[in-house]
């Protein structure tokens, strides 16, 4: 079965250090990867996405993200976090399956706090 | 400037009646979907519809209802069939390609 992994339900991290918010995928043939944040009481905002060419992708506000295939990794990273960043971060991967007209399956969320 | 709008933000409702979540966009999108958020859980799908007219449940559907008659619009009813109706509710669309999806801004929903 097609899935999304967000195994951190909550990340720590303090101001001006780097963060990583983890995702793993599983899904058939090459994937499509997708991250987007939401703020509280706000719909979700896109980050940035792997389709295909470079595996590290770069996104909006800094974020960037490392597509690692032999891992089925779509990790978020950031090199000096701020504390406006502190959101809930969303993992997504495009359902492949010849009848899911190519929905999104998304991962539960990793909330980020950034401490002054 | 294209976005997509949910209106009201906030709506409260009496147990056993109906309610309306408006979607409207601006941005051409052929495909547009509808999820439900519980705190502490992710999105989960309730009704998605490719193009005008035509609409199919998604993983939660009970109690829900859509409707598709024209390209910008997608309204969503909630039913007294729904046994836990109080979510916030999330919008989206996507362009042909079918790649990022665009969100609304939400509609949380209270219903005593």
């Amino acid at each position: 079965a097609q899935s999304v992994a967000q195994p951190e339900d909550q990340v720590n991290v303090a101001e001006g250090n780097p963060l990583t918010v983890k995702c793993t995928y599983s899904v058939s043939g090459n994937p499509y990867l997708f991250w987007y944040v939401q703020y509280p009481n706000r719909g979700l905002q896109f980050l940035l996405k792997y389709i295909t060419g470079d595996n590290l992708v770069k996104g909006s506000y800094g974020f960037e993200a490392e597509f690692n295939k032999s891992q089925t990794s779509f990790h978020l990273k950031k090199p000096s976090a701020l504390v406006s960043d502190s959101a809930l971060y969303f993992c997504a991967v495009r359902d492949m399956s010849v009848d899911s007209n190519y929905q999104l399956i998304w991962g539960a969320g990793t909330k980020l706090i950034i401490k002054p | 400037d294209g976005g997509i709008t949910q209106s009201p933000k906030y709506l409260f409702r009496k147990e056993g009646q109906n309610v309306t979540l408006s979607c409207e966009q601006n941005l051409n999108h052929d495909a547009m979907y509808w999820y439900r958020q519980d705190p502490g859980q992710g999105l989960r799908l309730i009704y998605y519809s490719q193009i005008v007219n035509d609409f199919q449940k998604g993983d939660i559907a009970e109690g829900y209802s859509v409707s598709r008659e024209k390209k910008e619009s997608f309204p969503l009813t909630v039913t007294s069939a729904q046994k836990n109706p109080t979510a916030f509710y999330l919008c989206a669309s996507t362009d042909g390609d079918g790649y990022e999806q665009y969100f609304g801004p939400g509609t949380r929903l209270t219903v005593t």
